[in-house]
């Protein structure tokens, strides 16, 4: 499969405790976008990537979230200290140089619950 | 400030018939448009786009039309089959991807 692959699918955490979540894009794709989605709402633009170099980042990405794209290739988003508000699907999504005109790709998301 | 919208939260339709997907967007910076179709539990899956150029692409069934003096994009799927039940998002390119709140879609046999 080369799509984009995210792990893991689900979590299951307790408040206060971190997480991490991996995100493999397609393999030429330069950039990397993270996403969250909530029931009921379209996915929220987190932040993104061009290779290495971390280009934007939403305000909804508070201090206890962070990400990394250490080689220009896979990312990870962690978010310590979770709170039983940032249960939702995280997407990640990769497309090759600027959108318009290439498409974004999403993986299959990764679902987080905080008990 | 919901710069992309969605004001059907659902739509039923009877297979075979037209269905008709609607969007409303503010920014008119917004040069590239997109269409993802959603299962529950699962990321959005690609279906159409349109530059801000253009004011129809089709693909097979889908086709996107776009009208820029009124902010309003439509997606026709033409004819509806009940594997198209799904939520539909509406997505607008400026400097990032923006995203409608999604309409669900019932294709009925």
């Amino acid at each position: 499969d080369t799509g984009v692959s995210q792990d893991p699918r689900h979590k299951i955490t307790k408040r206060g405790q971190n997480v991490t979540f991996r995100c493999d894009p397609i393999s030429e794709h330069n950039r990397l976008y993270w996403y969250r989605q909530t029931l009921g709402q379209g996915p929220e633009f987190l932040t993104y990537f061009q290779n290495e170099a971390q280009l934007e980042k939403s305000r909804l990405l508070s201090d206890r979230f962070s990400a990394e794209r250490p080689k220009g290739s896979f990312s990870t988003l962690e978010i310590q200290r979770t709170e039983q508000g940032d249960s939702a699907m995280y997407l990640c999504a990769s497309s090759f140089g600027q959108v318009s005109g290439n498409t974004i790709y999403f993986g299959e998301g990764s679902w987080l619950t905080v008990v | 400030d919901q710069q992309v919208k969605q004001n059907s939260p659902s739509l039923s339709v009877q297979e075979g018939r037209i269905s008709i997907l609607n969007c409303d967007y503010t920014n008119s910076m917004f040069d590239y448009f997109l269409w993802y179709k959603k299962y529950p539990a699962e990321g959005p899956t690609f279906l159409i786009s349109i530059s801000s150029i253009k004011d129809k692409n089709e693909d097979g069934r889908f086709t996107v039309f776009l009208n820029k003096s009124a902010k309003h994009l439509s997606l026709h799927i033409v004819p509806s089959q009940p594997g198209d039940s799904a939520v539909y998002f509406c997505a607008a390119y400026g400097n990032k991807l923006v995203f409608g709140a999604g309409t669900i879609l019932r294709v009925k046999s």
